[in-house]
């Protein structure tokens, strides 16, 4: 049973440039969400897809944008990259189904460098 | 909006020793919470999830506690090992089936042989 699998898994960019970074989920697993996690901090939520649509989003500019495949793999995209964007970008999957043990599967996570 | 403190924000311990690792959170009103350990540059690596009705889970040398009403959650591990260098991440859940993660920046803890 593969787990959660992300690429690439280290990537570096220039400012002003756009990028891309995949994810595929758990078997089974139909719920994606990435988290932007900077050096020495926690991961930070940037948004969830279930269904190929957004269904929450943290706090992050439109910059950061999103896309859900019908096979529940996802894609983070990053427009105008600036220095700040520079981290370590985790993907999270689960089941959408509410119930009391909704827990998250995290990925390896993809390393971004804006130089 | 919910905040999550994690103290210390770094410790070394001898090998041996039982390490108590703390997590504060402001607003008691969470569902489940979930610990994590993160090895340098990788992924985060799940140890225990506690859910909303229980106050404590085990594995292994592992158990973490959950009070609620107090705020607060501790990971104990005991007889620490070298391989149990790593920054241990805790995560709150905001309510029945969200699973929008809330973290605090860690605990890095080094076991020195």
């Amino acid at each position: 049973d593969a787990g959660v699998t992300q690429s690439p898994t280290h990537l570096i960019k220039t400012r002003g440039q756009q990028v891309t970074l995949r994810c595929s989920p758990k078997s089974g697993h139909d719920t994606v969400s990435w988290y932007q996690q900077a050096l020495g901090q926690g991961p930070q939520f940037i948004f969830q897809y279930y269904e190929e649509e957004e269904r929450q989003r943290g706090n992050f500019p439109d910059r950061f944008s999103g896309h859900q495949f019908p096979n529940y793999s996802s894609e983070l995209n990053v427009n105008a990259l600036l220095l700040g964007d520079s981290a370590l970008y985790l993907c999270a999957s689960s089941l959408w189904v509410s119930s009391s043990y909704n827990e998250q599967f995290f990925g390896p996570g993809t390393r971004l460098t804006v130089l | 909006k919910q905040e999550v403190t994690q103290i210390p924000a770094a410790l070394s311990v001898p090998e041996g020793e039982n390490l108590v690792l703390n997590c504060s959170f402001t607003d008691s009103a969470i569902y489940n919470l979930q610990w994590f350990r993160q090895d340098p540059g990788k992924g985060l690596t799940s140890l225990l999830l506690i859910q909303s009705s229980q106050r404590e889970q085990t594995s292994g040398r592992l158990n973490a506690s959950l009070d609620k009403s107090s705020g607060r959650s501790t990971l104990y591990i005991a007889a620490s090992q070298p391989g149990d260098s790593a920054t241990y991440l805790c995560a709150v859940y905001p309510d029945y089936g969200n699973n929008r993660l809330a973290f605090g920046k860690g605990n890095q803890v080094v076991v020195i042989p």
